[in-house]
């Protein structure tokens, strides 16, 4: 069974606009990790955001948010104001930790396209 | 401070060549992984080391072997390359162990199996 499930495999959106992301997930364990990473044309893994299953307030690192929804197992993506840099992959992921290993299980990803 | 280091960025084999993808990280953590990226996919661990000394199987481990030569470093091996092990190899460590560990990646390794 799937995990980590994003819907949009592409995404166009004009700059300076906000962009959610969609990403929805399936544990059965309480205690879990949700991730984000952007991966840009030159191929890098970088991490944009952390929320954890016990974290009362959705997490932000400057223009990301992370919209989490836990009764719902989604964790949506926002990013405000894009910017043409904004184009990339984006891919949502998460980490049990009493899976065989405590590897992040990442989904198949969103290529978000920014128009000038 | 380099992060995650991977060599080479880029090879070319021929099927049933050996070769050894290197990696390593300056951020003292426990935690290494390696992972491969096919098309249009996201990323399948392929081994890991909790700590100095111990490795353990992935999602994807066969073809594969690796070695944990110190805390720093965490080698790759394919004995024989096939085809089918095209991809992007990707390095990443963590400090932890734990779920709440957030793991950095290393700029990846593009390997084409001819």
């Amino acid at each position: 069974a799937q995990k980590i499930t994003q819907t949009q495999p592409g995404m166009f959106v004009q700059e300076k606009e906000a962009v959610t992301l969609d990403c929805t997930y399936d544990t059965s364990d309480p205690s879990y990790g949700l991730f984000w990473y952007k991966q840009p044309s030159s191929g890098e893994m970088i991490f944009l955001i952390y929320q954890g299953s016990y974290d009362q307030q959705n997490a932000t690192e400057g223009r990301y948010s992370l919209n989490f929804q836990k009764a719902r197992k989604s964790a949506n993506l926002v990013i405000s104001a894009s910017q043409l840099g904004d184009s990339a992959m984006y891919f949502c992921a998460m980490r049990e930790p009493h899976s065989s290993a405590s590897k992040i299980i990442f989904g198949s990803g969103t290529r978000l396209s920014i128009r000038p | 401070n380099a992060g995650v280091t991977q060599t080479p960025k880029f090879q070319v084999l021929k099927t049933g060549q050996s070769m050894t993808l290197q990696c390593a990280q300056d951020m003292n953590h426990n935690s290494m992984y390696w992972y491969r990226q096919d098309p249009g996919m996201g990323l399948r661990l392929i081994y890991y080391s909790a700590s100095e000394g111990t490795t353990d199987k992935g999602e994807v481990p066969n073809g594969y072997n690796v070695s944990r030569l110190n805390k720093r470093e965490f080698s790759l091996r394919l004995e024989s390359a096939a085809p089918s092990q095209t991809s992007v190899y990707f390095c990443a460590s963590s400090e932890g162990w734990g779920w709440q560990e957030t793991q950095y990646f290393g700029p990846g390794t593009r390997l084409l199996v001819l």
